[in-house]
């Protein structure tokens, strides 16, 4: 059974840095595509990013240069790095993966606010 | 940047069919899928490659795509189907996934 579990949200200030992980069992990070999706309260849902079985990684252009994907074979986690985050940026965010170019699997998602 | 443009809202009595457009530019030549959310809960996968059934997935849910309109059909609407009803496809000129704007089914 595949199951993906975020972790590390929460409150932060604008300005600040989040990093978030979801841990992923039943299937390796390596050799899927693993993205970042998010939905602002009240909202439609929104991509936010993508690494592929290379590695090679793709951003939305409401978060490039200011957020970072990248996994951890070993412990078969995937990583967003958020920094410089906005206000526009609080939204639950899922971990969603697949063998291919669709969503798949999704964890349960992680609340991330950023308010002062 | 790509965009795929969906009816904020449909309702329909049950055991009607719900037909629910995702309109793009050429969206004939990409390749759509369709996620299902009800409130509370993570989306789950009702359509792969325009047409194609995840496990589970009741064959009353279908899908096709041609020209600038794909659709997800929805046969014979029961109270369990109200959700929120998104397309998404993977725009290879710009490398980043799009989502639709969401379609809230309501069954009466």
């Amino acid at each position: 059974e595949v199951q993906l579990v975020e972790s590390g949200g929460g409150l932060v200030q604008p300005g600040g840095s989040l990093r978030l992980s979801c841990a992923a069992s039943g299937l390796p990070v390596s050799g899927n595509y693993m993205s970042w999706v998010r939905q602002a309260p009240g909202k439609g849902l929104e991509w936010v990013s993508i690494i592929f079985r290379s590695g090679s990684t793709y951003y939305a252009d409401s978060v490039k240069g200011r957020f970072t994907i990248s996994r951890d074979n070993s412990k078969n986690t995937v990583y967003l790095q958020m920094n410089t985050l906005r206000v526009d940026d609080t939204a639950v965010y899922y971990c969603a993966s697949s063998g291919d170019y669709y969503f798949e699997y999704w964890g349960q998602g992680t609340l991330v606010t950023v308010s002062s | 940047s790509y965009v795929l443009t969906q009816p904020p809202s449909m309702s329909l009595d049950p055991g009607e069919t719900a037909r629910i457009p995702c309109a793009g530019n050429n969206i004939g030549s990409k390749s759509v899928h369709w996620y299902q959310q009800k409130p509370g809960q993570a989306p789950v996968l009702v359509i792969f490659y325009d047409s194609d059934r995840p496990s589970g997935i009741p064959e009353r849910f279908s899908g096709s795509n041609s020209g600038v309109t794909a659709t997800l059909t929805i046969n014979r609407v029961e109270a369990g189907d109200e959700a929120d009803y998104y397309c998404q496809v993977w725009d290879s000129g710009t490398n980043q996934n799009v989502f639709g704007s969401g379609t809230k089914v309501t069954v009466l």
